[in-house]
């Protein structure tokens, strides 16, 4: 069964700050996407990562792949209250698209 | 493009009843569609997997005659809770892809209560 940490768990900053939210395996994922949940709302996809080593902008949001496709990281520049969210990282399994959530990121930024 | 609805939205329910929750895919046929459930603050669990016109592949630990799900056809699947009790009162959300292999779209989840 592949797993997927993802730290922290949970998240209180000020507007502004800067944050990074990790999403660890010990397995290798064919990609790794990550989503944004608003409560009571589907999740929504934010960014998919392919290669090793990649990096993507998304905005103030960088998403990392790690060089070995089991790890990723999302960091966020300045923090807006409307980054306030869950955010989720799934690993795709390299038999097909099958997901595998992360336990989520409860990110909630302050004015 | 790449839409995906649930009805209803919500739904509260008595025990012992059961729910129906369907999923479609507005604008693409979807040849494959997942079931995930969501409890408060927690991420998100696959159920199962349906194929449109094969028996849906259930995780381990889910009961298949209690969580029934029909993949009719390529544009709707529904997920029946059968017997429903408070414990399966969650957040149940869907997703659809055009096949294996491509990105899912997902619903807008459904807050199932019961009573």
């Amino acid at each position: 069964t592949q797993l997927l940490e993802q730290s922290p768990q949970f998240l209180s900053i000020q507007e502004g700050e800067n944050l990074t939210v990790y999403c660890n395996s010990s397995s290798v994922f064919s990609s790794l996407q990550w989503y944004r949940q608003e409560p009571g709302e589907g999740p929504v996809l934010l960014v998919t990562v392919v290669t090793g080593g990649e990096v993507k902008k998304l905005k103030r949001l960088t998403f990392q792949f790690g060089d070995a496709r089991k790890d990723s990281s999302l960091h966020i520049t300045a923090a807006q209250p409307g980054d306030t969210g869950l955010y989720l990282c799934a690993g795709v399994s390299n038999a097909g698209n099958m997901l595998t959530f992360g336990g989520g990121t409860r990110l909630m930024v302050k004015p | 493009g790449a839409v995906v609805s649930q009805h209803p939205s919500w739904v509260i329910c008595k025990s012992g009843t059961s729910v129906k929750i369907e999923c479609r895919s507005l604008d693409f046929q979807a040849t494959t569609m997942f079931w995930y459930r969501q409890f408060p603050k927690q991420s998100l669990m696959l159920m199962a997997t349906s194929n449109e016109g094969s028996k849906a592949t259930y995780e381990q630990g889910v009961e298949k005659d209690k969580f029934l799900i029909n993949h009719a056809s390529l544009t709707l699947s529904t997920l029946t809770v059968t017997s429903a009790h408070p414990e399966d009162s969650s957040f149940y959300i869907c997703s659809a892809a055009r096949d294996r292999g491509h990105e899912q779209f997902f619903g807008p989840g459904t807050r199932l209560t019961v009573l």
